[in-house]
């Protein structure tokens, strides 16, 4: 119940492209989820979070799709650059200790 | 702020020897996580403090492997001895956990090869 499954392992894009990263979750008492970005050699960074209580957000070309009852939740990148090639990796994380369960991440290609 | 600090960034030993590894996090944050990142098994929790004390240590692998959180600027992660299956990119994390909480700082990370 603990787990957030995401999806694809992998996907490559053209240039100027949407890429689309889907996650699962089952536990219903999650209500934090932060999407983090990657770099070869370097840590995961905090890309964007949303909470349950609206359905999207939306900061540049980075948006986050919520779906409460399907207990659903997606990255889009729109108009995406060679630069946004990373990985990706979707979390979720409930009460006060806030310890972050990963999805599996997804390997993103953008090609020029 | 310069974020969270790992050292060393790279680490190659022998197996049978001890390797420590090192965090200062994020002043201020009242929580650190160490992870284990590999190829098959992803982004892996090892142990994580709140304010200073260990948590949950379900993750560490076995008993080679040892944390501590002396004060709320360090913390070290241990593994004696080591094995080549220990191999991986270990990261530290911190966050304020509570109504503040704005998601994990990584550090770089230390690269250790085990041979």
């Amino acid at each position: 119940q603990q787990q957030v499954k995401q999806s694809p392992q992998s996907l490559i894009v053209q240039k100027g492209g949407i890429s689309i990263i889907n996650c699962a979750y089952e536990n219903t008492a999650f209500d934090y989820f932060p999407w983090y970005q990657q770099f070869p050699g370097k840590g995961p960074a905090l890309l964007i979070a949303i909470r349950p209580d609206v359905s999207e957000k939306k900061e540049g070309r980075f948006t986050i799709s919520f779906n409460k009852s399907a207990k659903q939740f997606s990255l889009h990148i729109m108009d995406s650059q060679p630069g946004d090639s990373a990985t990706y990796f979707c979390a979720a994380s409930k009460g006060s200790a806030r310890q972050l369960t990963f999805g599996s991440g997804t390997q993103l290609t953008v090609l020029p | 702020d310069a974020g969270v600090i790992q050292s060393p960034r790279h680490e190659v030993t022998e197996m049978g020897q001890e390797v420590t590894l090192r965090c200062k996090p994020i002043s201020g944050h009242n929580s650190l996580f160490w992870y284990r990142q590999t190829m098959m098994r992803g982004l892996e929790l090892l142990i994580y403090f709140n304010n200073n004390v260990p948590i949950d240590d379900s993750g560490m692998p076995e008993d080679r492997f040892s944390a501590k959180m002396p004060n709320a600027s360090f913390s070290t992660l241990k593994i004696q001895p080591s094995e080549p299956r220990d191999s991986a990119v270990y990261f530290c994390a911190s966050s304020l956990a509570g109504v503040g909480f704005g998601g994990y700082t990584f550090g770089s990370g230390t690269r250790l090869t085990v041979v």
